[in-house]
């Protein structure tokens, strides 16, 4: 089925160090949105991505959305210790579901 | 954080026995989901409900079975529990569907023994 597939799996960085993960789709998205999940969390919404090369910021959080519409990122600068999680990229693909991926686990080494 | 809770927060039931989850929910949201999470898979839709009781599949159903008499609630319920249903179960809800953001619940932790 249609799925956004997201690189790295994990990533290991030092504190301080920046961080980038991908999200890439075959077709083209309607908007894509990007969560955070803590360790034994659950879930955040951050933000969502709609127009064609979109970028947004949010403090050291940069966000863009590709021209065609087909792959998104999420740069972190200078990570600290309370960026450890799993960012995940779904997209509903134009219907009512959205469809999770496996996320990138971020870990930061002190 | 929305105003959703889930119960129970844990649980361990043995393999055959059936198992209902609850999410309720204080934001008078349509849209209400269930997803389960499990190491390698990420998240998974389970089964969403886009009103008082209408209820469609997700992507893992089966087994899975859900009602939704009131718009506030969202029950989930294991049939006949599995080893395989062991996972963390979280609810979700959002307020209009297609491209709105979804609030997660804090998760059910279920074992089956």
């Amino acid at each position: 089925g249609q799925q956004v597939m997201q690189i790295p799996q994990y990533q290991h960085v030092q504190e301080g160090e920046d961080f980038t993960t991908y999200c890439n789709s075959s077709t083209t998205l309607s908007n894509i949105q990007w969560y955070k999940q803590r360790p034994g969390g659950h879930p955040v919404f951050l933000i969502q991505l709609v127009k064609s090369g979109e970028v947004k910021k949010q403090k050291r959080l940069t966000f863009q959305f590709g021209e065609a519409k087909k792959n998104s990122s999420l740069h972190i600068t200078a990570t600290q210790t309370t960026d450890v999680g799993t960012y995940f990229c779904p997209s509903n693909f134009g219907n009512e579901k959205l469809t999770f991926g496996t996320g990138t686990r971020l870990t930061i080494i002190p | 954080d929305a105003g959703i809770t889930q119960s129970p927060r844990h649980k361990v039931t043995e393999t055959g026995t059936p198992v209902t989850l609850r999410c309720h929910q204080t934001e008078n949201h349509r849209y209400m989901y269930w997803y389960r999470q499990d190491p390698g898979h990420g998240l998974r839709l389970i089964h969403y409900s886009y009103g008082v009781k209408d209820t469609d599949k997700g992507e893992v159903s089966d087994g899975y079975s859900v009602s939704r008499s009131k718009t506030e609630d969202f029950l989930l319920t294991l049939e006949s529990a599995t080893s395989s249903q062991t996972s963390v179960y979280f609810c979700a809800i959002s307020e209009s569907h297609r491209a709105s953001e979804q609030y997660f619940g804090p998760g059910t932790r279920l074992t089956v023994t």
